[in-house]
């Protein structure tokens, strides 16, 4: 089966600008997560949605990150504006039911902002 | 809210060598736990999971992990690594709430280099 499709795969913006990540969960997942990855650490989830409703997003700093997914399938993540911490690698995955079943990951998108 | 730690940033081990990597938690409650890979430019794999019962459970690629639950602890363990082991192992949890909120709690990974 097809895995979880993000873009872009590299992203470098300035400070202050917006950008915007794209993400496929594989067909029929309920259960979407976005999470972020700074160098060094484990990825931290910033948000979960279960069909096209918000199940979490108390790690989400909501005052410039934003996301959705509309229909219940494909999701995007947005940063306006973005700044410098918040270089990372953005993770989306996704899973039939719950975690539990097994969250099956993109390969992620690395942000840079300079 | 939960925590989990990882003793190890780096390991380097030798071809046919056993491994253990540390794995501790913080929660109070009921968690389910997972050990995840991710190999050089791939994304992450799950490589086995605990929910309950048996508290030695058993993954792919011959990896083995315990649940220690008086000691909050879920090592990973394999008898004898490869040099294709060579990768970044992440221990997670997470702890189911009512409400459907079950994202995973990572560590902050242990980077294993196994030399031929």
């Amino acid at each position: 089966e097809a895995g979880v499709a993000q873009s872009p795969r590299y992203k470098i913006i300035e400070k202050r600008q917006s950008v915007a990540f794209w993400c496929n969960p594989i067909s029929g997942h309920a259960t979407l997560y976005w999470y972020q990855q700074i160098l060094g650490q484990g990825p931290k989830l910033l948000i979960q949605f279960q069909n096209n409703g918000v199940v979490d997003d108390s790690q989400l700093p909501k005052d410039r990150f934003s996301a959705e997914r509309l229909k219940g399938v494909d999701s995007t993540l947005k940063i306006q504006p973005a700044k410098l911490e918040d270089s990372a690698v953005y993770l989306c995955a996704s899973s039939w039911d719950r975690v539990v079943t097994e969250a099956f990951f993109g390969q992620g998108t690395r942000l840079t902002v300079v | 809210a939960q925590s989990v730690s990882q003793h190890n940033h780096h390991v380097i081990l030798s071809e046919a060598a056993s491994l253990e990597l540390g794995c501790n938690y913080s929660y109070g409650g009921t968690v389910n736990l997972f050990w995840y890979v991710q190999y050089p430019g791939q994304h992450l794999q799950l490589l086995l999971k605990y929910f309950s019962g048996d508290p030695l459970v058993k993954g792919i690629k011959g990896f083995e992990a315990e649940f220690i639950k008086s000691k909050f602890s879920f090592n990973l363990r394999k008898p004898s690594v490869q040099w294709s082991d060579t990768a970044e192992y992440f221990c997670a949890v997470n702890a189911p709430s009512g409400g459907g909120a079950d994202g995973l709690t990572f560590g902050k990974g242990t980077h294993l280099i196994i030399q031929p």
